[in-house]
C-alpha cells in the first residue's frame, strides 16, 4: 500500500502558485519522497525528490517538514500545461531493491 | 535530453496470444523496471531487473510474465498468454544507479480482446 495520502483534487489559477500537500507520517528515516506527474495517460514525468532538506529545481520546489511526516510541492507560477495528476511517492527501499509505490495522486486543474 | 522509448505505442491482441513489449532505456542506465496502470487505477510495480536478472517482482508478475534484455539494449516484457485483465498501460522505467531517479517511458497501451 502507498505510504502517502494526498487530496484527490485541487484547483489553481493560471499564474498563481500551486501548493500540493502530501502526508507521509510512516516514512522511515532513509526513505526519499519523490514527486511525479502524469498528463492524461502519458508516462509519469519526474519532478523533484528529497530526503530531509528543501529542494528546488527548474520545475518546482519541495518543502519537507522537519519531522518528515509531510511535504508540499510548489509550482511557483502554474500554467495551463501544468494540469495533470501529481503523485507524491515514498520510495520503498528493501535490500538492494528500490521501487515506487503509487497512490491515486492529486488531480490539479489550472484554470485560465 | 535522453529519453526512455517504448514500442509499440498501442497493441491490440486476442486473449491467449503472446505479446512482447519493448523498451529502450536511457544510455548507460543499468536498472530497469516495469509498471502497469489499469485505466483509472494506480500505477503498479511489476518487476525490477538488474545485471540480467530479476531483483524483485510483485504478486502481479506471475508465470505468464517474463523479462529479458536480449541484445544489451532493448529491455522486454513478455506476456505469454494474455488475459482480458492484462489490458492496461505498461510503463518501462530506467535508472542509472539503484539510488537514482527512475525515468519513465511513454508507455504501451495493451488491449486484450
Amino acid at each position: 500500500d502507498a505510504k502517502t495520502t494526498q487530496p484527490p483534487s485541487m484547483d489553481c489559477a493560471e499564474g498563481r502558485a500551486a501548493n500540493l500537500p502530501c502526508n507521509h507520517s510512516t516514512i522511515s528515516g532513509n526513505e526519499y519522497v519523490y514527486w511525479y506527474r502524469q498528463i492524461h495517460s502519458q508516462g509519469p514525468q519526474y519532478i523533484i525528490h528529497g530526503l530531509k532538506n528543501n529542494e528546488t529545481n527548474e520545475m518546482a520546489s519541495l518543502i519537507i517538514t522537519e519531522d518528515r511526516k509531510s511535504s508540499t510541492l510548489i509550482l511557483p507560477h502554474a500554467t495551463l500545461r501544468d494540469t495533470a495528476v501529481y503523485y507524491c511517492i515514498v520510495r520503498v527501499d528493501a535490500g538492494n531493491n528500490r521501487k515506487l509505490i503509487w497512490g491515486l495522486g492529486t488531480s490539479l486543474a489550472v484554470n485560465p | 535530453e535522453p529519453e526512455v522509448t517504448q514500442t509499440p505505442s498501442h497493441q491490440v491482441t486476442q486473449m491467449g496470444q503472446e505479446v512482447i513489449l519493448r523498451c529502450v532505456p536511457i544510455s548507460n542506465h543499468l536498472y530497469f523496471y516495469w509498471y502497469r496502470q489499469i485505466l483509472g487505477q494506480k500505477v503498479e510495480f511489476l518487476v525490477s531487473f538488474y545485471n540480467n536478472e530479476i531483483s524483485e517482482k510483485s504478486e502481479i508478475f506471475d508465470d505468464q510474465f517474463s523479462v529479458e534484455r536480449p541484445d544489451g539494449s532493448n529491455f522486454t516484457l513478455k506476456i505469454r498468454s494474455t488475459k482480458l485483465e492484462d489490458s492496461a498501460m505498461y510503463f518501462c522505467a530506467t535508472s542509472g544507479d539503484r539510488e537514482e531517479t527512475q525515468y519513465f517511458g511513454p508507455g504501451t497501451r495493451l488491449l486484450v480482446l
